[in-house]
């Protein structure tokens, strides 16, 4: 069973451009969540779908980045425009259900903005 | 709201011996899981505790969560390079969204061969 996919695994762009990252979970996972992992930080949570309704966004930086889960499967994340503070793995994972389940992350991006 | 602290932040120790992690939370487990993450990679689900004193294991690693469910451990036992990398807990935060999970900063493990 193939895990948590994400694309790119790195980016490297110059403050003030868009970019964007894209998750795809594991078949039939119903929980999909974004999280921020800074360097030497544990994962902190932006947002968190359960299929395509985003169930808790109160972490997201609204003025800046925005995430869509059409039809309840890929998820998109993107951030417009980029700040030098934006550089960080981008982690996503997905869980059956948003209960008390594991969480299978996947393997993150990695984004550096000049 | 919920705060995880880990300890120590690193740790090195020579291969074969024995180690202990500590999680320490600011308010009542309902839910912790342990995780392990090698640089450049995403995390790898160790074990998820509930029960106050519930004990588990896997292969040589054993996770507690105390009964007053406030403080769970990660004990290796004979350590092995296989077992280096940055060991994370989560737990469930009730002070968000039910399901979402709070991280400790990790613990940062390097095993000498």
């Amino acid at each position: 069973e193939a895990g948590v996919v994400q694309s790119p695994r790195y980016k490297i762009i110059e403050k003030k451009q868009p970019v964007a990252f894209w998750c795809n979970p594991i078949s039939g996972h119903n929980t999909l969540y974004w999280y921020l992992q800074n360097l030497g930080q544990g994962p902190e949570l932006l947002i968190r779908y359960e299929n395509e309704e985003a169930v808790d966004d109160s972490q997201l930086p609204k003025d800046r980045f925005s995430a869509e889960r059409l039809k309840g499967v890929d998820s998109t994340l993107k951030i417009q425009p980029a700040e030098l503070g934006d550089s960080a793995v981008y982690l996503c994972a997905s869980s059956l259900d948003g209960s008390y389940n594991e969480q299978f992350f996947g393997p993150g991006t990695r984004l550096t903005v000049l | 709201s919920q705060e995880l602290e880990q300890s120590p932040q690193s740790l090195i120790v020579q291969e074969g011996k024995n180690l202990t992690i500590n999680c320490t939370s600011s308010k009542t487990l309902y839910g912790l899981y342990w995780y392990k993450q090698k640089y450049g990679e995403g995390l790898i689900f160790l074990m998820m505790l509930q029960k106050g004193g519930e004990e588990k294991s896997h292969e040589k690693i054993t996770a507690k969560l105390d009964e007053k469910k406030q403080q769970s451990s990660l004990h290796i036992t004979a350590s092995q390079p296989s077992h280096a990398g940055i060991y994370l807990c989560g737990a469930v935060n009730y002070g968000g969204s039910q399901g979402n999970l709070i991280f400790g900063k990790g613990t940062k493990l390097s095993v000498k061969p």
